[in-house]
């Protein structure tokens, strides 16, 4: 497809459990984008990839969570020890480097729910 | 803390009136702002920017106002459609070397509903 691609859409876990969420940006998209979206909050700032390597990853929460982009392409967002306030949805997103309209293409999200 | 803020979780409008969404922001870093719109079960899409050194800008039916001093933000759509009717987010960056970053600080929202 052409824009950017989520998997899964929804996961549910138990908490202690690890997850993997998926995403494939926009193709020939440099930058790539992890936020995640708490209930009735707007999307909150994760990690930034450039290329393969992430940028800055100061919106990580804490060291249970983990991303990489091995290839420069498609990332995944690893979270060991899942507990319940990890449940939202986690949103991927990619721009073209050095587009300075602040323009990011989101994808539809994959839902955690941490029972 | 909550450095973008947006005051109104919801609005209601009548079909070809104006819809204002209001946003203030607290961080004296953000110089670069903009307006994502979000329809249930779809990530957000970009809606319209405004850099710091402006004041306006436009883009069809809708209008982006700046007002640096006051850290204040809105949005204003007109006239109002009901496929208007949405989720509106408020977002804000420090630019970095001349280019928008993409670490975006997103305020809470507010929904829109355009009524027929």
């Amino acid at each position: 497809g052409a824009g950017v691609s989520q998997t899964p859409s929804n996961k549910v876990t138990e908490k202690g459990k690890y997850v993997e969420l998926r995403c494939d940006p926009i193709s020939g998209h440099t930058a790539l984008y992890w936020y995640r979206q708490s209930l009735g909050q707007g999307p909150e700032f994760l990690i930034y990839f450039q290329g393969t390597g992430a940028a800055d990853d100061s919106g990580l929460p804490n060291d249970r969570f983990f991303a990489v982009r091995p290839e420069g392409s498609v990332s995944t967002l690893k979270i060991q020890r899942t507990e319940r306030g990890d449940s939202a949805v986690y949103l991927c997103a990619s721009s073209l480097l050095g587009v300075n309209t602040g323009e990011l293409f989101f994808g539809e999200g994959s839902r955690l729910t941490v029972l | 803390d909550q450095q973008v803020k947006q005051n109104s979780p919801s609005l209601s409008v009548q079909e070809g009136r104006i819809s204002i969404l209001n946003c203030d922001y607290t961080n004296s870093m953000f110089d670069y702002f903009l307006w994502y719109k979000k329809y249930p079960a779809e990530g957000p899409t970009f809606l319209i920017s405004i850099s710091s050194i402006k004041d306006k800008n436009e883009d069809g039916r809708f209008t982006v106002f700046l007002n640096k001093s006051a850290k204040h933000l809105s949005l204003h759509i007109v006239p109002s459609q009901p496929g208007d009717s949405a989720v509106y987010f408020c977002a804000a960056s420090a630019l970095r070397g001349g280019t928008s970053y993409g670490k975006l600080t997103f305020g809470q929202g507010t929904i829109l509903t355009v009524h027929p």
